[in-house]
């Protein structure tokens, strides 16, 4: 069955210093992949997507994520956290290409950013 | 573009009481998901429509749950005799059909049983 650990519960960083956030999944075939942010009683908005092409891909707000095959991961970066980057953050898989009927999410990772 | 939109954001009610919320989609989307999301866990698949057709209910679903979406538009989840374990996020997200679909959420309504 398809699923997705984010093995880090929680972490807290400075602000101004690089994050990365680890994504692992277990798919069958190429997976589409996700990366959305919750802030406290909020919904979740995307920050970035992985369908296909260059393994590096551009989101909103600065961050970035790569997709590395051969490691089953997809792991979210910014090289200088921002203490508005405080919030939930979720990786999370599509069943098949061209068809996200239903997202799989990991658990979320909390992040806190200290002054 | 106003964003899918959600209502109520909040609901406390008692055990044993129906509740029922409802969701907007985004206007040009036909696919509606809806999610449930308990602390400390990300969201859970719980159904899907395409325009007013469900397409998929998850195990989760249990017959106190039924969703409706009846004109392809908004979609009404009822949650019948409520339990405590039903105390959770209730998340909407709406996509279009066109490749590489993305879905979009709504800021969700949280459910307290008492």
């Amino acid at each position: 069955a398809q699923s997705v650990t984010q093995p880090d519960i929680h972490i807290t960083v400075s602000e101004g210093a690089s994050l990365e956030l680890r994504c692992n999944y277990s798919y069958g075939a190429t997976p589409y992949l996700f990366w959305y942010v919750q802030s406290p009683g909020q919904g979740l908005q995307l920050l970035l997507k992985y369908f296909s092409g260059d393994t590096l891909v551009q989101g909103i707000k600065g961050f970035e994520a790569e997709f590395k095959r051969s490691q089953s991961s997809f792991n979210l970066r910014k090289p200088s956290v921002h203490w508005s980057d405080a919030a939930e953050y979720f990786c999370a898989v599509g069943p098949a290409p061209y068809n996200t009927d239903k997202l799989i999410f990991g658990t979320g990772t909390r992040l806190q950013v200290f002054p | 573009d106003t964003g899918v939109s959600q209502n109520p954001r909040h609901k406390i009610t008692k055990r044993g009481q129906n509740v029922t919320f409802r969701c907007d989609p985004i206007s040009e989307h036909n696919r509606l998901y809806w999610y449930r999301q308990t602390l400390g866990q990300g969201p859970e698949f719980l159904t899907y429509f395409q325009n007013e057709a469900q397409l998929e209910k998850s195990r989760l679903l249990s017959d106190r749950f039924s969703a409706e979406r009846p004109k392809g538009s908004f979609s009404t989840l009822e949650i019948q005799r409520t339990e405590q374990g039903d105390s959770a996020m209730y998340l909407c997200a709406s996509s279009s059909t066109a490749i590489q679909e993305t879905q979009y959420f709504g800021p969700g309504t949280r459910l307290l049983v008492l």
